[in-house]
């Protein structure tokens, strides 16, 4: 069965370092997500990216983060100068359809980011 | 108004019982309701989902109840057994923006045998 995939597991990184999260979508899938969970809280999505460009961000998401596909199957998340409170766990998901299909998003095991 | 509550935070249920995880809303765009099971070490997968045009959906032993007018959704896990022992969460996306999933904050669920 396909499935997203994630590396690396898991990422120590010293605070103001910049950190670059890999994920392999599926295959045939157009549009990919990143979303992130601190320890015990819920899931927050960070952003949409389709047909090579950010289709939608949340709050989360600013000048600190940026995503990118740099070929036919990578998509990373990169943040720079990280702080303290960027440690929690980053998922990629993707999805071959979007509000005229099934909304189903397939997620990676995710990469957990430790800043110290 | 985005926010998805859930409740509750953990449950502890025996082998053959029904788990009843509930989650409320306020955004009325939200159309599509997903409930996600994520066990230790993975990431979220997708058990059941429900739109709001219908009161309950069935798939096996789990089954989502929507009460559109209150505002409230619900998993019913029937004859829980050890191995649905996982986190489980809601979620909830509104028509009116893109893809972008609300989460509910999780419900640890252990089926004690």
């Amino acid at each position: 069965e396909p499935e997203v995939t994630q590396t690396p597991s898991h990422q120590v990184t010293q605070m103001g370092q910049e950190v670059i999260l890999r994920c392999v979508p599926i295959s045939n899938h157009l549009y990919f997500y990143w979303y992130r969970q601190i320890l015990g809280q819920k899931v927050e999505f960070l952003v949409s990216f389709y047909n090579n460009e950010i289709s939608e961000k949340s709050e989360i998401f600013d000048d600190q983060f940026s995503v990118e596909r740099p070929d036919g199957s990578n998509f990373t998340l990169k943040i720079r100068s990280t702080k303290l409170e960027d440690s929690a766990m980053y998922f990629c998901a993707s999805s071959d359809t979007t509000r005229a299909g099934s909304y189903e998003q397939y997620f990676g095991p995710g990469t957990r980011l430790t800043v110290t | 108004q985005q926010q998805v509550k859930q409740s509750p935070q953990s449950l502890i249920v025996q082998k053959g019982g029904i788990s009843i995880i509930n989650c409320a809303y306020e955004n009325t765009a939200f159309d599509y309701f997903p409930w996600y099971q994520q066990f230790p070490g993975k990431g979220p997968a997708l058990l059941i989902a429900i739109r709001p045009d219908v009161s309950e959906k069935k798939e096996g032993r789990f089954t989502i109840s929507f009460n559109k007018s209150a505002k409230q959704f619900s998993l019913h896990i029937m004859d829980s057994q050890p191995g649905d022992s996982a986190t489980y969460f809601c979620a909830a996306i509104p028509s009116n923006t893109g893809n972008q999933f609300y989460f509910g904050t999780g419900t640890s669920l252990t089926v004690i045998p």
